[in-house]
């Protein structure tokens, strides 16, 4: 079956300038997580969904980052005014949580954004 | 609190040895321990995934041991093979907090033919 899809694979964008980066889950997996993996350093939680509803956004670096999820199945997440430091892999991993258990997330192949 | 911390950065080892590496954390909320498998231009794959109420679990090659007590926990990979090459996290994710995880530096572990 599909696994969790990203686009675009590779966006390069001047700084200033506003990207979305999208995230198709594995059908019917409800929880939604998007990670950043900067060079050489392991992976920081950005923000949760749970259907609709982002519970945790806690991750989020800035007001410049937002992330929306619709029909509880592709999520987009926005950056605005980009800055080099926003240069970095953006990773998407879908689950289906069960009650008491923990369920595998399953990551996509990641968004490499560079700001020049 | 949120951090784990992942020892060693890089490691070399030759086929058939033991890989070995180390992750400590703090936060006694934790209760979910996975490791991930990340080859390069790819997303991270769950190897294996521990609880807190076990002191070990083995899956073929790959082996978690749990220390509780010291909030520390290592992966052990037996008879290495040069397709183990990869970039291996730990993670860790708090109770009632949605599953988020969160994730060691990651060690880049090379196996010599």
């Amino acid at each position: 079956g599909a696994g969790v899809s990203q686009s675009p694979s590779n966006k390069v964008t001047e700084k200033g300038k506003d990207v979305e980066l999208r995230c198709d889950p594995i059908s019917g997996h409800t929880a939604l997580y998007w990670y950043r993996q900067s060079l050489g350093q392991g992976l920081e939680f950005l923000i949760y969904f749970q259907g609709n509803s982002a519970p945790d956004k806690s991750g989020l670096p800035s007001d410049r980052f937002s992330a929306e999820r619709t029909g509880g199945s592709v999520s987009t997440l926005t950056i605005q005014r980009t800055q080099q430091e926003d240069s970095a892999v953006y990773l998407c991993a879908s689950s289906h949580p069960s009650p008491g258990r923990r369920e595998t997330q399953y990551f996509g192949p990641g968004t490499r954004l560079l700001v020049l | 609190q949120q951090q784990v911390k992942q020892s060693p950065q890089s490691l070399i080892v030759q086929k058939g040895g033991i890989s070995i590496i180390n992750c400590a954390y703090e936060n006694t909320a934790f209760d979910y321990f996975p490791w991930y498998q990340q080859f390069p231009g790819k997303g991270p794959a769950l190897l294996i995934a521990i609880r807190p109420d076990v002191s070990e679990k083995k899956e073929g090659r790959f082996t978690i041991s749990f220390n509780k007590s010291a909030k520390q926990f290592s992966l052990h990979i037996m008879d290495s093979q040069p397709g183990d090459s990869a970039t291996y996290f730990c993670a860790a994710s708090p109770g009632n907090q949605g599953g988020k995880l969160i994730f060691g530096q990651g060690t880049e572990l090379s196996v010599k033919p």
